[in-house]
């Protein structure tokens, strides 16, 4: 079993839609959490970065902890056609090391304009 | 505040040949981290670099290696290229002042490896 697991989708949605992208872990060591955004053949780009279970908005996009179920989700209000890309959860104990971050494998979603 | 930036963008190899990349991280980042990144095993965790020092290894031949300078910019190398070294490497670079700051990495846009 993968420390974190992601369903690699892909998920089509019309445009204006509300998105839910979600992931599980495994690891109750986890304590920060993240969410990145790849373009084709672009790097990630980091969208949220939580620490802990609760909730974090910015403009569109909410991300949600859950730790008693090991759940994290990200949705994104109003979709818009450019959010079509590849989005990646994260999650890390918060040790001084960047290596014990665990990717998940992504989820490709579509808007439909 | 620049970004970080890695180069070449794209390079085209043939197999047993060797390939270095480069990637500077965001001013004042002082971890700079090296994924690998495929379709089939998605990020890939390769190695990660603080103060010129390697920190960590992820599981990869001997063929990776990598190092990182004073003002943080960071190489790595991949020598004897084979087919399956074709991918998208990405260079991320975190602050590297606390635990928590080492989960908030910033990535490069990539270089992306074809081995031919």
């Amino acid at each position: 079993q993968k420390e974190v697991e992601q369903d690699p989708g892909p998920l089509s949605v019309p445009e204006g839609a509300i998105v839910s992208l979600n992931c599980t872990y495994s690891n109750s060591a986890f304590q920060y959490f993240m969410w990145y955004r790849q373009y084709s053949r672009k790097g990630p780009e980091l969208l949220m970065y939580t620490y802990s279970s609760g909730n974090k908005e910015d403009g569109r996009f909410t991300a949600q902890v859950d730790k008693s179920s090991k759940y994290i989700s990200l949705f994104i209000r109003d979709s818009q056609p450019s959010d079509s890309a590849t989005y990646l959860c994260a999650s890390g104990p918060g040790y001084s090391s960047a290596s014990k971050i665990i990717f998940g494998s992504g989820t490709r979603l579509s808007i439909r304009p | 505040k620049a970004g970080v930036t890695q180069t070449p963008r794209y390079l085209i190899k043939t197999r047993g040949q060797q390939v270095t990349l480069s990637c500077s991280p965001i001013s004042g980042h002082r971890s700079v981290s090296w994924y690998q990144q495929t379709p089939g095993q998605g990020l890939q965790f390769l190695f990660e670099y603080f103060s010129e020092t390697q920190r960590n290894k992820g599981n990869f031949p001997g063929r990776f290696s990598g190092r990182q300078f004073s003002n943080s910019r960071s190489e790595m190398n991949v020598s004897t290229l084979e087919l399956g070294d074709s991918a998208l490497y990405l260079c991320a670079s975190s602050l590297g002042t606390s635990g928590s700051s080492y989960n908030e990495q910033f990535f490069g846009p990539g270089t992306r490896l074809t081995v031919l």
